[in-house]
């Protein structure tokens, strides 16, 4: 059964800061790698996927990583803004695009 | 498109009560899957539907929970009788399989006494 891992579990950081979040999973037959947002009180937002076959995708001032290998997956943001603010969550996709999510990490950027 | 759908959006219930939650995919999208969110268990999925058939329900917690797809517009998320430990918010997410990108709708929090 895939497991995922999120650290840290929280993360706070001054305005400008550059920072990276993990996650790792146990079972490397995944057919895509996920990482969404989540506002308190919110659902979920899809922020960047990564194919089994890439090794990463970038959006803005984001970029995510894969590495089936190690089974590790980063999420880099660059130049943080209070907005980032939020739980980031990453979830691995099965052959039948059910997700298994990690139990997240909660950042705030501060002013 | 309005994207996923969830009603109500709240519902405070006591236990015992039975609970309905429900859920319009989006239009065209032929996988629907029901989650469940909890401070001590994270988001876990409940159960999962292609072409309205239920595929994988492994993640039904109990007896007490089951869930219907009658048609590819509409699908249920039923409780009964609900306990406290159901507390909790519960999502829907649509896809098309063909595509990558899963769709959550915006949550039904529930709150058993």
């Amino acid at each position: 059964k895939q497991e995922v891992t999120q650290i840290p579990a929280a993360l706070s950081v001054p305005e400008g800061e550059n920072l990276v979040l993990n996650c790792s999973f146990t079972d490397s037959a995944i057919y895509n790698l996920q990482w969404f947002r989540q506002d308190p009180g919110k659902g979920l937002t899809s922020l960047l996927l990564i194919q089994s076959s890439q090794r990463e995708q970038t959006s803005g001032r984001l970029n995510a990583s894969l590495d089936k290998s190690s089974g590790r997956s980063t999420l880099y943001i660059a130049a943080s803004q209070p907005g980032d603010s939020a739980t980031y969550l990453c979830a691995s996709t099965g052959s039948a695009r059910q997700l298994t999510f990690g139990s997240g990490t909660q950042l705030t950027v501060l002013p | 498109d309005a994207g996923v759908i969830q009603s109500p959006r709240h519902e405070v219930t006591e236990m015992g009560q039975e609970v309905t939650l429900r859920c319009k995919p989006i239009s065209g999208h032929d996988y629907l899957f029901w989650y469940r969110q909890t401070m001590m268990r994270g988001l876990e999925l409940l159960i999962y539907f292609n072409n309205n058939v239920p595929i994988d329900d492994s993640g039904m917690p109990e007896d007490r929970f089951s869930a219907k797809m009658p048609n590819a517009s509409f699908s249920t998320l039923k409780i009964q009788p609900s306990e406290p430990r159901d507390s909790a918010v519960y999502f829907c997410a649509s896809i098309l399989g063909t595509q990558e990108t899963q769709y959550f709708g915006p949550g039904t929090r529930l709150l058993v006494l």
